[in-house]
């Protein structure tokens, strides 16, 4: 069965100190991997997709990159208002399956 | 841009009634999907629409139903509320299902059942 697996669960930083968060999956035939940024109260607001392991995405401090079995997410010099929980997907069968996130607080 | 929208953003619902929540796309989006969010189990889809007049059943299916009579709209209904369906829904969409690009989501609904 496909799955995605996120970790950690939840991760405190201080502000300037850089980080990385792992999506791991399993899928019969991976056609994309998502990021998405959730805010307490809002709905997922998308990031990145990635399309094959290689690539490479970035925008401001976080940057995507992706293998045959796992993403990160890697944050560089944190500001507090990139405390949000991150959400990991893949496309399986044409529906997109979610890890559970990781809750990411920084603090200044 | 409005985007997704989804009404109402809070419920409260008492064991057995029924309620509709409401979802409403201007992106002229083919694919609309319903999931619900519990702590730590992610996202899981109930149901979802390749086109209007078309559904069908995702992960969590029972005790939910759904219909798509416009390309915008894509009500999901709960037909006899139980505790366990306390959980914040939200609506999404995407071009079509076979696209790979990202879905776009509205921001819930919070729903209580006492």
């Amino acid at each position: 069965e496909d799955q995605v697996t996120q970790s950690p669960e939840a991760l405190r930083l201080q502000e300037g100190e850089s980080s990385s968060l792992n999506c791991s999956y399993t899928v019969s035939g991976l056609r994309g991997l998502f990021w998405y940024r959730q805010d307490p109260g809002k709905g997922p607001e998308f990031l990145f997709t990635l399309y094959s392991a290689g690539e490479e995405k970035e925008k401001e401090r976080l940057k995507a990159t992706l293998t045959k079995k796992e993403s990160f997410l890697h944050i560089t010099a944190p500001k507090p208002e990139d405390s949000a929980t991150y959400l990991c997907a893949i496309i399986n069968n044409n529906d997109m399956r979610f890890g559970a996130g990781t809750r990411l607080t920084v603090k200044p | 841009n409005a985007g997704v929208t989804q009404t109402p953003k809070f419920q409260v619902l008492k064991t057995g009634q029924s309620m509709t929540l409401q979802c409403a796309q201007d992106m002229n989006h083919e694919y609309m999907s319903w999931y619900r969010q519990d702590p730590g189990m992610g996202l899981r889809l109930i149901h979802y629409s390749v086109g209007a007049g078309i559904t069908d059943q995702g992960e969590v299916p029972n005790g939910y139903n759904v219909s798509r009579s416009t390309t915008e709209d894509f009500p999901l209904r709960l037909l006899s509320a139980a505790p366990s369906q306390t959980s914040v829904y939200f609506c999404a969409s995407r071009r079509s299902r076979g696209s790979n690009q990202p879905q776009h989501f509205g921001d819930g609904t919070r729903l209580s059942i006492l």
